[in-house]
């Protein structure tokens, strides 16, 4: 079963434009990891927030995270159309096996 | 280091034969996923393996579904018999364990057709 679901599941900006995509997750965790999907290519891996941590920058993503709420987002800024993608939230639950869960997704469409 | 390699890239195969999907996680992980995608599920993890041996396996959607890691840099994900439902990209991934903070590395994955 997934342990994080994510929205929006589509989103649709313009150039230049700044995309938030959300993830929400069910069970305690390590850290929470984002990656991004290019079509038909493997997951590659962004950035990661560890559960005590509350933000994180690199480059231009910016990630938050809200364990009381067990919620995480992902900010684009001055997204670029190279970013059309998938983004995946993905969470290292809080048990002795560190299996990594992947959410549903949200596909980005950067329109130049 | 070539990263996480898998093979075939792609598999087209009949209902009724068994395929086996071939993964070389990164030299020096000891830890590797198998996951499946489809449209309609998502990014299902069927099977995860700690220095080789099986720790979860709960995600494996049935019996005809088996996995192998008989050494660190080889694992196998075979299905008998195939069917049409299998139709998939299967992702083999691999990190370092022990370290819960790394991130995964994934292959190219395979996408399975089954006719």
């Amino acid at each position: 079963s997934q342990q994080g679901e994510e929205d929006p599941q589509a989103l649709s900006i313009q150039e230049g434009e700044n995309a938030t995509m959300n993830c929400s997750y069910k069970t305690s965790i390590n850290n929470l990891q984002w990656y991004r999907q290019n079509s038909g290519r493997g997951l590659v891996h962004l950035i990661l927030i560890r559960s005590n941590e509350r933000e994180k920058h690199s480059g231009r993503l910016r990630v938050t995270l809200d364990t009381s709420k067990k919620s995480s987002s992902l900010l684009i800024t001055a997204s670029r159309a190279a970013d059309t993608a998938s983004y995946f939230c993905a969470t290292v639950v809080m048990d002795s096996s560190y299996k990594l869960i992947f959410g549903s997704g949200t596909r980005l469409l950067v329109r130049p | 280091d070539a990263g996480v390699i898998q093979s075939p890239r792609h598999e087209v195969t009949e209902m009724g034969q068994e395929v086996t999907l071939r993964c070389k996680p990164i030299s020096g992980h000891n830890s590797l996923f198998w996951y499946r995608q489809t449209m309609m599920r998502g990014l299902e993890l069927l099977i995860y393996f700690n220095n080789n041996v099986p720790i979860d396996d709960s995600g494996m959607p049935e019996d005809r579904f088996s996995a192998k890691m008989p050494n660190a840099s080889f694992s196998t994900l075979k299905i008998q018999p195939s069917e049409p439902r299998d139709s998939a990209v299967y992702f083999c991934a691999s990190r370092r364990v022990g370290d819960r903070g790394t991130e995964a590395f994934f292959g190219q994955g395979t996408r399975l057709t089954v006719v």
